[in-house]
């Protein structure tokens, strides 16, 4: 199975651009690559997602390497209400093993 | 519109006892799935549904079932509890497989 790496954690400050790097370089031509997050005390919440194009959506922008064995999620203004665990995950568009690793963990500061 | 809602919010368990966990969706869903997020970790696959009537194993089923017998509910079942079963308890649902599911709020589950 496909496999992301994550930093453990990252630290923010408040409105300022945060980018969330994602690493999967056994990535096949069929995975997407998801974005989740989950606050405290909540579900997972979708965030974006993307397959070889870099996307733009009201919460965030997902840039993808040429070689598609890395992304960024990128959060254009942090607030303190993105601090939460950002999960990247990969997934075939028809294959449901959707595996959520233990993701980074953001700290957004005042 | 409710989205994903999830009860009892909170449940303790002794040892053998079974229950079912309720999940269910207003948005017409067709996919439906079970994750277990224990303390510090991601969230793991139990089973998941692509329609009524169709359900499949996901990473961890062991200890539990599933049934599809309606698009809006997709129930998890306890056969015999464990205390390794306590954790939390997410359902989610999604238009087409794995694309934008949405979560609901989790059942937190406590067996002693």
């Amino acid at each position: 199975d496909a496999k992301t790496t994550q930093p453990n954690s990252m630290e923010s400050n408040e409105e300022e651009p945060v980018h969330l790097p994602c690493n999967h370089s056994t990535i096949s031509g069929t995975d997407y690559i998801h974005w989740y997050r989950q606050l405290p005390s909540q579900g997972p919440e979708y965030v974006i997602h993307g397959l070889t194009s870099n996307v733009n959506n009201r919460m965030a922008s997902l840039a993808i390497a040429e070689d598609r064995k890395s992304s960024t999620l990128i959060l254009h203004r942090a607030t303190l209400r993105d601090a939460a665990v950002y999960y990247c995950i990969l997934g075939a568009y028809n294959n449901n093993d959707m595996r959520f690793g233990a993701g980074t963990r953001l700290t957004v500061k005042p | 519109n409710a989205g994903v809602t999830q009860t009892p919010k909170f449940q303790v368990l002794k040892t053998g006892q079974s229950m079912t966990l309720q999940c269910a969706q207003d948005m017409n869903h067709e996919y439906m799935s079970w994750y277990r997020q224990d303390p510090g970790m991601g969230l793991r696959l139990i089973h998941y549904s692509v329609g009524a009537g169709i359900t499949d194993q996901g990473e961890v089923p062991n200890g539990y079932n599933v049934s599809r017998s309606t698009t809006e509910d997709f129930p998890l079942r306890l056969l015999s509890a464990a205390p390794s079963q306590t954790s939390v308890y997410f359902c989610a649902s999604s238009r087409t497989v794995l694309v934008e599911q949405y979560f609901g709020p989790g059942t937190r589950l406590t067996v002693t």
